[in-house]
């Protein structure tokens, strides 16, 4: 199985602010790398496909980047309403796997 | 737009089955173009990929819980099932279903998930 592993476990950030969250692959997946966002009592949301791709509705502050075993969700201006987990997931080799996951709070 | 909706028991007894279906509206569940998931969240934790079904019958399931899932189809009801054999606390969760574009894989489409508790 690829193991996923993100970084870090939760963060607390102001709004406005630009957020970072890293996801690591156990073996290269190339860009077979997903990002949903999770709310409480909500379905999972996809955000970004294909590693940089954004899903259609998803505002353009949220971006992905990365290729082989690293990759990176950016936030680029936090707002109250991504309060949420955020999973990363790859696609290349199944069983497909997710990350452990990312609260982002507002500080 | 594809629609998935899950049903079935919300609580399940230790060392039973645990069995939810899936109904799949706005396209046959017969198409080439779906692969049919399962995936859950327990109480705390991450989501977990439990398996999928593809419309001739094949399937892939999670390793870890390989030995007690099975997906199967019923095209006459355009639904998909899970069936979690010998449950403990431990499988207590919000059970979701969900589609993949066999050409895009990622999870675009997901039901409102349904809570199933594990206790006696």
């Amino acid at each position: 199985d690829t193991q996923m592993t993100q970084s870090p476990s939760s963060l607390s950030a102001s709004v406005g602010d630009r957020v970072t969250i890293a996801c690591r692959a156990s073996q290269g997946i190339s860009t077979y790398l997903n990002w949903y966002q999770h709310k409480p009592g909500k379905v999972p949301n996809l955000l970004i496909y294909a590693a940089s791709r954004l899903q259609s509705g998803v505002p353009s502050r949220f971006s992905g980047s990365g290729s082989g075993t690293e990759f990176t969700l950016t936030i680029s201006s936090l707002q109250p309403e991504d309060v949420a987990t955020y999973y990363c997931q790859q696609s290349y080799s199944v069983s497909y796997t997710f990350g452990q996951g990312t609260k982002v709070e507002i500080k | 737009q594809v629609q998935l909706q899950e049903s079935g028991p919300g609580l399940v007894k230790p060392s039973q089955t645990l069995s939810l279906a899936c109904t799949v509206s706005g396209v046959s569940i017969s198409s080439a173009d779906y692969y049919w998931s399962w995936i859950r969240q327990s109480p705390g934790k991450g989501l977990e990929w439990l398996g999928y079904i593809y419309y001739i019958g094949s399937t892939y399931y999670n390793p870890s819980l390989k030995s007690r899932v099975v997906i199967s189809l019923d095209t006459s009801k355009n639904q998909f099932s899970l069936n979690l054999s010998s449950v403990t606390a431990t499988d207590t969760a919000v059970y979701y279903c969900a589609s993949t574009v066999a050409t895009r894989p990622r999870f675009d489409n997901w039901g409102q998930g349904t809570l199933v508790t594990v206790s006696s």
